[in-house]
């Protein structure tokens, strides 16, 4: 069974705060995607990172994969309410998953003015 | 707006009750999902269609009953359920067999009595 750990839990910050997010695994995936979801919606994909040791940016959110495309870290710059919600890192197995995605445990994300 | 509908939005029903959960998708995918969010843990996948075949059902008690009549649509039936039961249910759907973006909707927040 591949399982993906997030860390922190929950998380408060004040606007304009800096945070990492992680999403630890013991098994390797083909691919990792973050979501985010707000309250009373469904999960909307922010980014898939592919390539071991790949960084992507996506305005003042960088992801990146590790090289052993075992973990992903999702790291927000100088954080907004409007980035407010739960996220959710998603992995693709390797082992002919076809189209399963493993889901994390989630990080709950507070920005307060 | 995902593409993907759901109805209802929410939902109360008694344990000797039977509903059923819509889901309706405007992408032209060809694969469906459902999935159970319950607090404190992981995204739980429990149904997957590809092409209006159930080729995945992760051990989900038989009170649960998918069905799938064209690759547009997506339905729950639920029969005999346990308060352990209440949940948020979300649909999703993606292109097609391989590991693609899945794409949510809003999700039926269910409470059983």
């Amino acid at each position: 069974t591949q399982l993906l750990e997030q860390s922190p839990q929950f998380l408060s910050i004040q606007e304009g705060e800096n945070l990492t997010v992680y999403c630890n695994s013991s098994s390797v995936f083909s691919s990792l995607q973050w979501y985010r979801q707000e309250p009373g919606e469904g999960p909307v994909l922010l980014v898939t990172v592919v390539t071991g040791g790949e960084v992507k940016k996506l305005k003042r959110l960088t992801f990146q994969f590790g090289d052993a495309r075992k973990d992903s870290s999702l790291h927000i710059t100088a954080a907004q309410p409007g980035d407010t919600g739960l996220y959710l890192c998603a992995g693709a197995g390797l082992t002919g998953g076809g189209n399963k995605l493993t889901f994390g445990t989630g990080t709950q994300l507070k920005v307060e003015l | 707006e995902t593409g993907v509908t759901q109805t209802p939005r929410h939902l109360v029903m008694g344990m000797t009750n039977k509903k059923s959960l819509k889901c309706e998708q405007h992408l032209g995918h060809n694969a469906m999902y459902w999935y159970k969010q319950s607090a404190k843990k992981p995204l739980e996948l429990m149904f997957v269609y590809n092409f209006k075949e159930q080729t995945e059902n992760n051990s989900v008690p038989s009170r649960f009953s998918p069905e799938c009549p064209n690759s547009s649509h997506l339905f729950l039936h639920l029969h005999t359920l346990q308060p352990e039961d209440s949940a948020l249910y979300l649909c999703a759907s993606s292109p097609g067999t391989s590991q693609e973006t899945q794409y949510f909707g809003p999700g039926t927040r269910l409470l059983v009595l």
